[in-house]
């Protein structure tokens, strides 16, 4: 049974330029969330799709954008690089929308800005 | 003020020892409560989802949620040098719009020594 993948695992990108990032949940889920961890510190909500919606947003600007195609799977976009948009990117998988499913994590993408 | 509280520790203990880790919260609404362990350059892996008060027992590990004082516990009994790891507390409101946002502690550092 597969989990969350994400790729690529490593990225190095200059200020200014945009970076897309893909996940592909755990089989049988249909709802994806990504979050931002900064080293050091626990992951932080940037948003979720569900029914290739956003559901819900985290206080990122909209410099990040998302998306979800029929297969569940998950791009997360990231326009105007900021040095400070170096950080662990992570995809996490769940059933449904109602948020009373736990989230299974992959191991993320490592993006640095430079 | 941040929702939720973690020490970061570091924490050291010699194996065989009970591990204590905890969070506090802020935000009342808060229902799901949920320990995630990360090692390093991995995602977080769900250890232990409870909802609600109570206590909750997994093999080694015992999470306890005492919502009247906003406060979360995990212990790990019998520790073992793979348990060295950051372990992350999470939590998640259960209101119609919260879909799956988790927040986070800022996580602790355990290393378990043999």
């Amino acid at each position: 049974d597969a989990g969350v993948t994400q790729s690529p695992t490593h990225l190095i990108k200059t200020r200014g330029q945009q970076v897309t990032l893909r996940c592909s949940p755990k089989s049988g889920h249909d709802t994806v969330s990504w979050y931002q961890q900064a080293l050091g510190q626990g992951p932080q909500f940037i948003f979720q799709y569900y029914e290739e919606e956003e559901r819900q947003r985290g206080n990122f600007p909209d410099r990040f954008s998302g998306h979800q195609f029929p297969n569940y799977s998950s791009e997360l976009n990231v326009n105007a690089l900021l040095l400070g948009d170096s950080a662990l990117y992570l995809c996490a998988s769940s059933l449904g929308d109602r948020g009373t499913s736990p989230l299974h994590f992959g191991n993320g993408t490592r993006l640095t800005v430079t | 003020q941040k929702e939720v509280e973690q020490d970061p520790g570091p924490l050291s203990v010699p194996e065989g020892a009970i591990v204590s880790l905890n969070c506090t919260y802020s935000n009342s609404a808060f229902q799901y409560f949920m320990w995630y362990r990360q090692y390093s350059r991995k995602g977080p892996e769900l250890l232990m989802y409870t909802y609600s008060s109570g206590n909750k027992e997994d093999g080694r590990f015992t999470a306890q949620v005492d919502k009247s004082s906003k406060y979360i516990s995990l212990f790990i009994r019998d520790s073992q040098p793979s348990d060295s790891a950051t372990y992350l507390c999470a939590m998640k409101d259960a209101g119609g719009t919260s879909y799956g946002k988790l927040t986070f502690g800022q996580g602790t550092i355990l290393t378990v020594h043999p």
